[in-house]
């Protein structure tokens, strides 16, 4: 991608179990964010983590970042089929809002 | 509308046609950009208007495609001499840019134009 990688490309679990996401990217970052793909149209923002930040939850879902690492992470508890998506992280670049997303993480959540 | 839209929903041409796809911000947002999204790939950034500030063009894959964004509103992408290859998801979002707290430069996205080109 062009800013950075997210792993896996690919992910099935069964319902009720965790899901992990990994995002690394390449340059300094202002702030963070994932966002869901459903149905590869629309996105939808999920959550976002400020550079001088080290986690934050919402709801079921939980974001690190490790800026020494140029890594983030999203963690989705306790899975529900309805978790069925793509997930992209994406990071603003530069001095403006320029926002570059990754290659995303397909869940597949089996009921 | 209150969000993101974009249209046509669906286009489908033929290779050496030129084709236009437009986008309509939220009302406001002064940051919009586009993204092509090819089957089951992530998005690429193509380009990205902030205010009237001259926009960063740097994704454009090439000199056949262009965009403009007239009187800080509707964007209109256009693609001439389509190629096969151009076939995808064009995705449109904006954003907010004022510098207040509650600010966090969240991308809004519209549903996508699905570009087909035969």
């Amino acid at each position: 991608s062009q800013q950075g990688e997210e792993d896996p490309q690919a992910l099935s679990i069964q319902e009720g179990e965790n899901a992990t996401m990994n995002c690394s990217y390449k340059t300094s970052i202002n702030n963070l964010q994932w966002y869901r793909q459903n149905s590869g149209r629309g996105l939808v923002h999920l959550i976002l983590i400020r550079s001088n930040e080290r986690e934050k939850h919402s709801g079921r879902l939980r974001v690190t970042l490790d800026t020494s690492k140029k890594s983030s992470s999203l963690l989705i508890t306790a899975s529900r089929a309805a978790d069925t998506a793509s997930y992209f992280c994406a990071q603003r670049v530069g001095g403006g809002f320029k926002t570059i997303f990754g290659a995303g993480t397909r869940l597949f959540v089996k009921a | 509308g209150a969000g993101v839209s974009q249209s046509p929903s669906n286009k489908v041409t033929e290779k050496g046609k030129d084709v236009e796809l437009r986008c309509d911000p939220i009302s406001g947002h002064t940051a919009l950009y586009w993204y092509r999204q090819s089957l089951g790939q992530g998005l690429e950034f193509l380009i990205y208007f902030q205010g009237n500030s001259a926009p960063d063009k740097s994704g454009l894959p090439s000199d056949r495609f262009s965009a403009e964004r007239t009187g800080g509103s509707v964007s209109t992408l256009t693609i001439q001499r389509t190629q096969q290859e151009d076939s995808a998801v064009y995705l449109c979002a904006s954003s907010g840019t004022g510098d207040h707290p509650g600010n966090t430069g969240e991308l809004f996205f519209g549903e996508g134009s699905r570009l087909t080109v035969l």
